[in-house]
């Protein structure tokens, strides 16, 4: 089944600067990667996502990529803010058979200090 | 707005107890799941279920079981206790033709004493 590395597991940056969170999956076939957000005792919300057929794809502040060939993407936050802190966890989708289930990392907590 | 609501957020049971956690959706999606999220392990997959009465094993089943009657129900049941399944459950819902996005509720702390 698919696998989903996560990578750091904790990032600190102060307000303003970049954060960048990344993700690698083992299945070629995956072909939907999304993005959720969890505040501290909140659920998790989705914040951005991308397919299999786009490379890049931008929401203000938030990006993420996406690497076919060596099968990793990326969250990149710019101009974090404190209510960026939270946990991030990407997850990975494969089509076909069982086409419904999400596979997640283990989540970043990524905290920005004012 | 998608709606997703779980019947406790807060449940206290004891060993070798029968635990029920339900979960329910507004939102007419067939899909539903079921996830247990501990501390630096992020959001492991109990069960899920793709439609009314159909279910099929996540990542980690063992001791679990689901049950889903109405599509727009999903329960998770625990046979009996252990102190290992103290965690948080998290369920979730997504529409089949949306593909992956998933709407989660707001979790069940389950401790087992």
């Amino acid at each position: 089944g698919e696998n989903v590395e996560q990578h750091p597991s904790t990032l600190s940056v102060q307000e303003g600067d970049s954060a960048v969170i990344k993700c690698t999956y083992s299945d070629s076939a995956s072909n939907y990667f999304p993005w959720y957000k969890q505040e501290l005792g909140k659920r998790p919300q989705l914040i951005i996502d991308i397919r299999s057929n786009v490379g890049e794809k931008k929401d203000q502040r938030i990006a993420v990529t996406l690497n076919k060939t060596a099968k990793h993407f990326s969250l990149h936050i710019t101009e974090t803010q404190p209510e960026d802190s939270a946990v991030y966890f990407c997850a990975a989708r494969t089509s076909g058979g069982s086409n419904y289930k999400l596979t997640f990392g283990k989540g970043t907590l990524l905290t920005v200090n004012p | 707005d998608v709606k997703v609501t779980q019947s406790s957020r807060y449940l206290v049971k004891r060993t070798g107890e029968k635990v029920f956690l339900e979960c329910v959706q507004d939102m007419d999606h067939e899909n539903m799941f079921w996830y247990r999220q501990d501390p630096g392990l992020g959001l492991r997959l109990i069960y899920f279920s793709y439609d009314v009465k159909m279910k099929e094993k996540g990542d980690i089943p063992e001791g679990y079981s689901v049950s889903r009657e109405k599509k727009e129900r999903f329960s998770l049941i625990l046979e009996s206790a252990s102190t290992n399944q103290t965690s948080m459950y998290l369920c979730a819902s997504s529409a089949r033709d949306r593909g992956g996005e998933q709407y989660f509720g707001p979790g069940t702390r389950l401790t087992v004493t």
